[in-house]
């Protein structure tokens, strides 16, 4: 089954510095990667999203990439505040999978200080 | 939109009851549900997929009697813990997915569960 691993598992940045948290994953049929922001004691919230066919994707100060040969894609968030303070979540799908079930990478805690 | 809401937030109950938690998608209409475990400082832990009108598939691991699943509508997923036990404390996440093509799965925000 798929494994996704996710680096680092904490990162503590200035206010205004960028942050760059990694994802591998080890199903090459993987094709859809989500990441996800929770905050404490709340439910994850969906902030990006990318597709196997495209290499990039931004949305204002967060972007993600993706590179398919080496199986990893990375989630950056510049200018960051203290409101992108978070444990951050990647996650690997199959689209082709009919339940469309998700593999999530451990979490990233960010603390932007300021 | 993309609203998923539960209920309860939090709901503390004796060792031996049951207690069941809904998650409803307020905008949309989810073929498919899932339902998460989230221990402290850990990742997302998939319990179960349901369908709509069918059984929910569980997870290795994960006991189906001990947690009831049904999917009712295109709107609601309701989980029972049956005869909970201080182990099944936890904090508990439904997802809502709409119908495919659509690949994102939106999260509710999420129920505290304290078995005492």
């Amino acid at each position: 089954g798929e494994n996704v691993e996710q680096h680092p598992s904490t990162l503590s940045v200035q206010e205004g510095d960028s942050a760059v948290i990694k994802c591998t994953y080890s199903d090459s049929a993987s094709n859809y990667f989500p990441w996800y922001k929770q905050e404490l004691g709340k439910g994850p919230q969906l902030i990006i999203d990318i597709r196997s066919n495209v290499g990039e994707k931004k949305d204002q100060r967060i972007a993600v990439t993706l590179n398919k040969t080496a199986k990893h894609f990375s989630l950056h968030i510049t200018e960051t505040q203290p409101e992108d303070s978070a444990v951050y979540f990647c996650a690997a799908s199959r689209t082709t999978d009919s339940w469309g079930k998700f593999q999530f990478g451990a979490g990233t805690q960010v603390v932007v200080t300021p | 939109g993309a609203v998923v809401s539960q209920h309860p937030s939090r709901v503390i109950c004796k060792s031996g009851t049951s207690v069941k938690i809904e998650c409803r998608s307020l905008d949309f209409q989810a073929t498919t549900m899932f339902w998460y475990r989230q221990f402290p400082k850990q990742s997302l832990m998939l319990m179960a997929t349901s369908n709509e009108g069918s059984k929910a598939t569980y997870e290795q691991g994960v006991e189906k009697d001990k947690f009831l699943i049904n999917h009712a509508s295109l709107t609601l997923s309701t989980l029972t813990v049956t005869s909970a036990h201080p182990e099944d404390s936890s904090f508990y996440i439904c997802s809502a997915r709409w119908h495919p093509p659509s690949y994102e799965q939106y999260f509710g925000p999420g129920t505290r569960l304290t078995v005492t």
